[in-house]
């Protein structure tokens, strides 16, 4: 079946502790992206990746790192998490970046809490 | 700048009744518009999608959504409500930023159907 998985589901840590969120998908996707969503706030990007070893500042980057090493994998590094990174996070990839391959797919996403 | 609005964070309508879940947008040259739906518990699912040709979208699920260029909108649309369908809906437009293209999402509006 085609997805994107991610994991953990459900984190609670504290203030420090670094973490990683796994991110997976199997469709060959060129593009792989993070975002957080936040009451009222919609979704914003934090990193993306259109391939591997490529990967680019979204709109919400501080505090965040991720490495592309191969195409299927794209983790989330939180080095030192803070209580205002506590969110829902989702992983997403696409096709590529032609028009006729917009549509993204998301992971069921992260429930992260940083105490 | 380039935005989604989403001028209702909450829509209720009784179920058998039609529904409309607005959105306007805002972007440089010909939009592309999309519209995701979040389950409880689950990640974003595609809906529909505009990228060109006819105005009206059919999507999943009976959902369609008409795209109105003149007014810069893209209000999605079902003729006659489940309760099923309650859930958090995106609209979302495809945007060039940075040499890249991305997708920048509304705030949501969660859509309750009553019985």
């Amino acid at each position: 079946e085609a997805q994107v998985t991610q994991n953990p589901r459900y984190l609670i840590t504290v203030t420090g502790k670094k973490l990683t969120v796994t991110c997976s998908q199997n469709m060959n996707h060129e593009y792989m992206s993070w975002y957080r969503q936040d009451p009222g706030l919609g979704l914003r990007q934090i990193y993306y990746s259109m391939n591997v070893e490529v990967t680019d500042k979204g709109d919400v980057p501080e505090g965040y790192k991720v490495s592309r090493k191969e195409k299927r994998n794209f983790p989330l590094i939180l080095e030192s998490p803070s209580p205002n990174q506590t969110s829902l996070y989702f992983c997403a990839s696409r096709l590529g970046l032609a028009r006729s391959t917009d549509t993204q797919y998301f992971g069921p996403g992260t429930r992260l809490t940083v105490l | 700048a380039q935005s989604v609005a989403q001028p209702e964070d909450q829509v209720n309508v009784a179920e058998g009744n039609p529904l409309t879940v607005k959105c306007t947008y805002s972007v440089s040259g010909n939009p592309y518009l999309f519209w995701y739906v979040q389950y409880p518990n689950r990640g974003l699912q595609f809906l529909l999608k505009y990228i060109t040709g006819d105005n009206l979208v059919k999507g999943s699920y009976g959902f369609e959504a008409e795209f109105n260029k003149s007014q810069t909108s893209f209000h999605l649309k079902k003729p006659s409500a489940l309760v099923s369908d309650s859930a958090l809906y995106f609209c979302a437009v495809r945007a060039l930023m940075d040499s890249s293209y991305k997708l920048i999402f509304g705030s949501g509006t969660r859509l309750l159907v009553r019985p």
